[in-house]
């Protein structure tokens, strides 16, 4: 596996503002994606996050509103752009390591409060 | 028919007991099953994979696949109150090294002591 951090691990903002998450691997990864999971409900996946090139957003999560950058392979971030609070959730950075089989392994989450 | 299926629970068992959790899904090309425990508050974990049709053991947990009939199911023996958690199942839609997760909804687990 890898470790993985994600910062903030929590947050509490204001509609209309904009958060950045952060994620750091410790290891070259081959994929990195950015899910949400919204209270009480299954993990959704919001894009695939890119080396070097604009991510790959899933239908409906578009990139005005989910900006995302991933300079290298062991880092990502994820901005939440003029919340509202629908936006509240659970946000997980999660990777695929290089020749594995597939296995996806999850940060420890940005819970974030919308107010 | 949504394309991984769980029951929502929650499940109870006893301490020391059997717990068995399980999983439809839909598509019939899905090569890749996944089992994550999810606590409260926290991150999904990877408990256990599975590829092929069989049972994979390891340590307390026992993974199921049937693909003919399209489930997966988890066991897990001599069930503690630690296993008390949201127990996700996850199937990999995408061919070899690529990446296409379908998560279900999720099964609580309560281990009564």
């Amino acid at each position: 596996s890898a470790v993985i951090s994600q910062k903030p691990s929590r947050d509490i903002c204001q509609r209309g503002t904009s958060l950045t998450i952060q994620c750091q691997v410790d290891s070259q990864v081959t994929m990195m994606f950015w899910y949400r999971q919204q209270p009480g409900q299954s993990l959704t996946l919001i894009a695939t996050a890119n080396q070097g090139s604009e991510a790959t957003y899933e239908s409906g999560f578009v990139i005005d509103k989910f900006p995302i950058s991933r300079p290298n392979l062991t880092f990502s971030t994820l901005t939440v752009s003029n919340m509202s609070p629908e936006d509240s959730s659970i946000y997980l950075c999660s990777v695929g390591i290089r020749g594995n089989t597939g296995e996806l392994f999850f940060g420890e989450g940005s819970r974030l409060t919308v107010l | 028919q949504k394309e991984v299926e769980q029951n929502s629970g929650p499940l109870s068992v006893p301490e020391g007991a059997i717990a068995s959790l399980n999983c439809t899904y839909s598509d019939r090309g899905s090569q890749s099953f996944f089992w994550y425990r999810q606590y409260s508050g926290k991150s999904p974990e990877l408990i256990m994979s599975i590829y092929s049709n069989g049972d994979k053991e390891d340590g307390r947990f026992t993974a199921q696949l049937n693909k003919a009939s399209q489930y997966v199911s988890l066991l897990i023996r001599d069930s503690q109150p630690s296993d008390s958690a949201t127990y996700l199942c996850a199937v990999n839609r995408g061919t070899s090294g690529t990446y296409k997760y379908i998560f279900g909804t999720g099964t609580r687990l309560k281990v009564l002591a």
